[in-house]
């Protein structure tokens, strides 16, 4: 079954207090990954596509990896405006959908 | 570029009441999907049209409905308003590589029902 798991659903960093994000799928024949950020009372926006095991992209103070099995999205020196709800979503190989996870609700404490 | 335009913002509604959500995607997309996402919830998968035909559609009522157009804009029609309905639809468009390419929301319809 295809299915897309974020953790930890919630995290609390101080200003400058680097972290990771986890989003661990089970999708097979992966044909992309995708992650987003949601502002309260927004639509999600769009920050990356990975496609393959060791690619990683880059956006100011946000990196996101790829392995066979899990995307890291790597916050470096975060600052309060990177405040949000992480998302990422993988199209389903049995389902004809995009399956996304319940996010990661991210507050940096200034 | 103009983004994925959604209107109306905000919508509210009665129990028993028919609602339309309108969205416009970006300019050479030709897929349109609906998403509702009940607060504090996360995305729940509702239609996927594309090239105007119904490509598929989340666990959802036969209440929930929708069609695109031949400009490919889309609307979402929900039949019998229930409190439950209550929750932020979301529209997102993509290109024609359909599920192998990033999706593209727009900011959504609050949706409230009284």
């Amino acid at each position: 079954e295809d299915q897309v798991t974020q953790s930890p659903e919630a995290l609390r960093l101080q200003e400058g207090e680097s972290s990771s994000l986890n989003c661990s799928y089970t999708v097979s024949g992966l044909r992309g990954l995708f992650w987003y950020r949601q502002d309260p009372g927004k639509g999600p926006e769009f920050l990356f596509t990975l496609y393959s095991a060791g690619e990683e992209k880059e956006k100011e103070r946000l990196k996101a990896t790829l392995t066979k099995k899990e995307s890291f999205l790597h916050i470096t020196a975060p600052k309060p405006e990177d405040s949000a709800t992480y998302l990422c979503a993988v199209p389903g190989n049995t389902g004809n959908q995009f399956y996304f996870g319940t996010g990661t609700s991210l507050t940096v404490i200034p | 570029e103009a983004g994925v335009t959604q209107s109306p913002t905000h919508l509210i509604k009665t129990r028993g009441q028919q609602a339309t959500l309108r969205c416009s995607p970006i300019s050479g997309h030709t897929s349109v999907y609906w998403y509702q996402q009940a607060l504090g919830l996360g995305l729940q998968f509702l239609l996927w049209y594309d090239e105007g035909e119904e490509r598929n559609r989340g666990n959802f009522p036969p209440r929930f409905s929708g069609r695109q157009f031949p400009n490919y804009s889309s609307e979402l029609n929900v039949n019998a308003l229930e409190l439950e309905d209550s929750a932020l639809y979301l529209c997102a468009s993509n290109g024609r590589e359909g599920l192998s390419q990033p999706q593209h929301f727009g900011d959504g319809t609050r949706l409230s029902i009284l």
